[in-house]
């Protein structure tokens, strides 16, 4: 069973801080790795996905890949209350979009 | 950029009705389209895989007599929900992926309440 975990928070930072947000997976053969937002009652948006072991930066998003360690990260930087909502980690077994199986997600409130 | 049209994007009906969502990407053709399932404050589970001018694949557990997966051409999906049960009332989401892409576009979803 492949699995997808997360710490489901919520997570609360203040605004302007680092909001940091973690993934383990347990499939070894996952290639792909993508992290979406969702407000409640909407559907998934995505933030930015990442293949490569390391970090992948785009704006205030930074995500870490650690497939030795089968862990994903998503931080981001100076946190606005807009950023409050629900992170989902996404993982594929094959780079791309195949059959991605999503974690429960971890809310995050950001503080005025 | 890739948009997916949901609709309706919410339902309410008496449980024994069957009820039809439509997914539908609007500037792009997709040969597959994804359905997914979101019970409240849980993950997106996928329902079925939906592929165009063949039967659509579903995940185990998901039962294809009761969720019934149409993909007649190439811009459109949709998933009828047969005589319905309240605990069929869900959100559910169907996404795709542009040719060339390698992330999925998601639709905007459909809020399906059985009474």
């Amino acid at each position: 069973q492949k699995e997808v975990e997360q710490n489901s928070g919520p997570l609360s930072v203040p605004e302007g801080a680092i909001a940091s947000l973690n993934c383990t997976y347990s499939d070894r053969g996952s290639q792909s790795f993508f992290w979406y937002r969702q407000y409640s009652g909407k559907s998934p948006e995505l933030i930015m996905f990442i293949y490569s072991n390391g970090d992948k930066e785009d704006g205030r998003f930074t995500a870490q890949l650690n497939k030795a360690s089968q862990y994903v990260s998503l931080l981001i930087r100076d946190s606005q209350p807009s950023d409050s909502a629900t992170y989902l980690c996404a993982v594929g077994s094959n780079t791309g979009f195949q059959k991605l199986v999503f974690g429960t997600g971890t809310r995050l409130l950001v503080s005025p | 950029g890739a948009v997916v049209s949901q609709h309706p994007s919410w339902v309410i009906c008496k449980s024994g009705t069957s009820v039809k969502i439509e997914c539908r990407s609007l500037d792009f053709q997709a040969t597959t389209m994804f359905w997914y399932r979101q019970f409240p404050k849980q993950s997106l589970m996928l329902m079925a895989t939906s592929n165009e001018g063949s039967k659509a694949t579903y995940e185990q557990g998901v039962e294809k007599d009761k969720f019934l997966i149409n993909h007649a051409s190439l811009t459109l999906s949709t998933l009828t929900v047969t005589s319905a049960h309240p605990e069929d009332s869900s959100f559910y989401i169907c996404s795709a992926r542009p040719s060339g892409a390698n992330v999925l576009t998601f639709g905007a979803g459909s809020r399906l309440t059985v009474l």
